[in-house]
């Protein structure tokens, strides 16, 4: 089965500084991987996601992620964070080729210091 | 479009006393739905999924239960309440399919006293 890793628990910017969150998945076969955004106070969203082709992914609100197969990584990137950033972010990709369900990682609580 | 309702927003119940969470999905059919749980730092954790109407799969062992009497709706449960129930629970909806994403309701903190 599937499992993605998260291994950023906690990450603290200053606005304008570049964010590169970590997330690796550990099986090689066909990958499928999204990221998700919790702001604080309010539901789970999509920010992102990759099935297959380009392996850099863009997103809303500028972010982008590059699906990397060699490293199993699918990292989470913005080039100048805001304040309003401040969130938690969580990786996540289907757990098995039935697609029923999706497994996250521990999630990353990013702050950024205005 | 599709809209998700997780109710209630907050809850805070004794030790020993039932649960009752309830989550609808709007705009849509035979979606599968799922809880979750989330702790601080251990990211969400899966409780339960159904594909379909009476059709749950538990994913822990624990003091709660999952039904899903309609096709768009989900009830997660517990006969008695343990103080390690307290958490933040959250339904999620979405097509199944290797390439769907899933969608989320707003959540219910739940806290167990």
């Amino acid at each position: 089965a599937q499992s993605v890793s998260q291994h950023n628990h906690h990450v603290i910017l200053s606005e304008a500084a570049s964010l590169e969150l970590g997330c690796n998945y550990s099986y090689g076969g066909t990958v499928n991987l999204f990221w998700y955004v919790q702001y604080p106070g309010q539901h789970l969203q999509l920010l992102l996601k990759y099935f297959s082709g380009d392996p850099l992914v863009k997103g809303i609100k500028g972010f982008e992620a590059e699906f990397i197969k060699s490293k199993f990584s699918f990292n989470l990137r913005k080039p100048s964070v805001q304040w309003s950033d401040t969130a938690e972010y969580f990786c996540a990709a289907p757990r098995d080729n039935a697609g029923n369900m999706l497994t996250f990682g521990g999630g990353t609580r990013l702050m950024v210091k205005p | 479009s599709q809209t998700i309702h997780q109710w209630p927003a907050t809850l805070v119940q004794p030790v020993g006393s039932p649960l009752s969470l309830e989550c609808t999905v709007e705009g849509t059919s035979n979606p599968n739905l799922y809880w979750y749980r989330q702790a601080a730092g251990r990211g969400l954790q899966l409780l339960f999924y159904s594909v379909g109407i009476g059709q749950i799969s538990s994913e822990v062992p624990q003091n709660l239960s999952a039904s899903r009497p309609q096709d768009r709706q989900f009830i997660l449960s517990s006969k008695k309440l343990l103080l390690s129930d307290s958490g933040f629970y959250l339904c999620a909806w979405r097509w199944t399919g290797v390439n769907t994403e899933a969608f989320f309701g707003q959540g219910t903190r739940l806290t167990v006293v």
